[in-house]
């Protein structure tokens, strides 16, 4: 299987903050990776796709980049709305895995 | 702007089958891959697995054994069979769309159920 890592695992920021959370693959995944915004008690929601792809009606805040085996979601200015937790997916082999995830707390 | 729902029952004995179904509205479910996707009580996703509308499915191997997706095109619905089931297969259970191009599946899910909580417990 490959591991999705993410970190931070957790981070703290205040409104306004440029956040930047980084998922390492084991192996190569080309830019099959998908970006995942989940609030308490909510179902995910994709934020971005083949890596880099803004979700039709994602703000622009958000934006990915990467492709192999490192990539990155960058949050351009934190907004309150943005406390929540991130995931990364691949799915460029079997099984499609997520990373362990990233809580987005406010300072 | 298609719509998943998730329904089952929210409690299942321990070696029992839990049995969920996922509705799809205001869309079809042809053309597209469908999976389920759960998350432990405050712990992160996993995938279970996901079928094709003309009936291919696909596991996760850590779940193989145990599970069953299947789809009925006529009432728009797909559902996961998951048996012999355990205290770890209590989880929230996410029903999701796949995007597709040209019969393969890509750039993961982009529609979500609400989630159903199911619990394992005698």
């Amino acid at each position: 299987d490959i591991q999705m890592t993410q970190s931070p695992s957790s981070l703290s920021a205040s409104v306004g903050d440029r956040v930047t959370i980084t998922c390492r693959a084991s192996q190569g995944i080309r830019n099959d990776l998908g970006w995942y915004q989940q609030k308490s008690g909510k179902a995910p929601k994709r934020l971005i796709y083949a890596a880099s792809s803004l979700q039709s009606g994602v703000p622009s805040r958000f934006s990915g980049s990467g492709s192999g085996t490192e990539f990155t979601l960058t949050i351009s200015s934190l907004q309150p709305e943005d406390f929540a937790t991130y995931y990364c997916l691949q799915h460029n082999s079997y099984p499609w895995t997520f990373g362990q995830g990233t809580k987005v707390e406010i300072k | 702007q298609v719509q998943l729902q998730e329904s089952g029952p929210g409690l299942v004995k321990p070696s029992e089958t839990l049995s969920l179904t996922c509705t799809v509205s205001d869309g079809s479910i042809s053309s597209y891959f469908w999976s389920w996707i759960r998350q432990p009580p405050g712990k992160g996703l996993e995938w279970i697995g996901y079928i094709y509308y003309s009936g291919n499915t696909k596991y996760n191997p850590s779940l193989k054994s145990r599970v069953t997706i299947s789809v009925d095109t006529s009432k728009n619905q797909f559902s996961l069979k998951l048996n012999s089931v355990t205290a770890a297969d209590t989880a929230v259970y996410y029903c999701a769309r796949v995007d597709y191009y040209d019969k393969i599946p890509v750039n993961g899910f982009d529609t979500w159920g609400q989630g159903t909580m199911v619990t394992v417990s005698s």
